[in-house]
């Protein structure tokens, strides 16, 4: 069975740009979780979404956005991308909300 | 509010010798407890959770840790260390509400990189 998948493995984008960043859930998992972490800041929670709602997010500005589509894949965006977004995006699935939370490998998000 | 507290951001063992992870929690409510680790470059796999069963928890390969109430600890051992074992490794808690519904968020400790010696 295929576990979270992440698109891309890494992207570089310059101040000001907007990025993109996809996650297809474990099948069968219907909330998907998006994390940040940067150097010296740890693992920091951004959002969940669940049945195609946004259910909570963390502490980020509103340039943080994303959704989730019908077939549960997810996407997040950053827009106005600064130098301090540059990190390891990692999104995680759960086959339903508070249940445990299944990892991808990551989108390293270079900003320069 | 829940939160976790990694007493150690490096811990070096020999290989074949004991390894031991120390975590303490802050829970206004029953906790859900995880730890999970991360090799260089990887993602987040899960080595075990606690979730008010046994306070003796056992995970994958060889891992187990121990739920203390009293010393509001979840503390990661295992008994002989192996260089795979060398990673990164997070105590991680599970949000929950007054009326015991997941905000769905995990917070997660800072975080030990564990070395391992030949």
């Amino acid at each position: 069975e295929a576990g979270v998948t992440q698109s891309p493995t890494h992207l570089i984008k310059t101040r000001g740009q907007q990025a993109t960043l996809r996650c297809s859930p474990i099948s069968g998992h219907t909330s998907v979780y998006w994390y940040q972490q940067a150097l010296g800041l740890g693992l920091q929670f951004l959002l969940w979404y669940d049945e195609g709602e946004e259910r909570n997010r963390g502490n980020f500005p509103p340039r943080f956005s994303g959704r989730q589509f019908p077939n549960y894949s997810s996407e997040l965006n950053v827009n106005a991308l600064e130098l301090e977004d540059s990190a390891l995006y990692l999104c995680a699935s759960s086959q339903q909300a508070g249940n445990i939370q299944y990892f991808g490998a990551g989108t390293r998000l270079s900003v320069l | 509010a829940q939160s976790v507290t990694q007493l150690d951001s490096h811990v070096s063992v020999s290989e074949g010798t004991p390894v031991l992870l120390r975590c303490n929690y802050s829970s206004s409510y029953s906790p859900s407890l995880f730890w999970y680790v991360q090799h260089p470059n990887k993602g987040l796999q899960l080595l075990l959770k606690y979730t008010s069963a046994a306070t003796l928890v056992k995970g994958i390969n060889g891992f187990e840790a121990e739920f203390k109430k009293s010393e509001t600890s979840f503390h990661l051992t295992k008994p002989s260390a192996h260089m795979s074992d060398a990673a990164e490794y997070f105590c991680v808690v599970r949000v929950y509400n007054a009326g015991g519904t997941s905000y769905g968020k995990l917070t997660f400790g800072q975080g030990t990189i564990l070395t391992v010696h030949p």
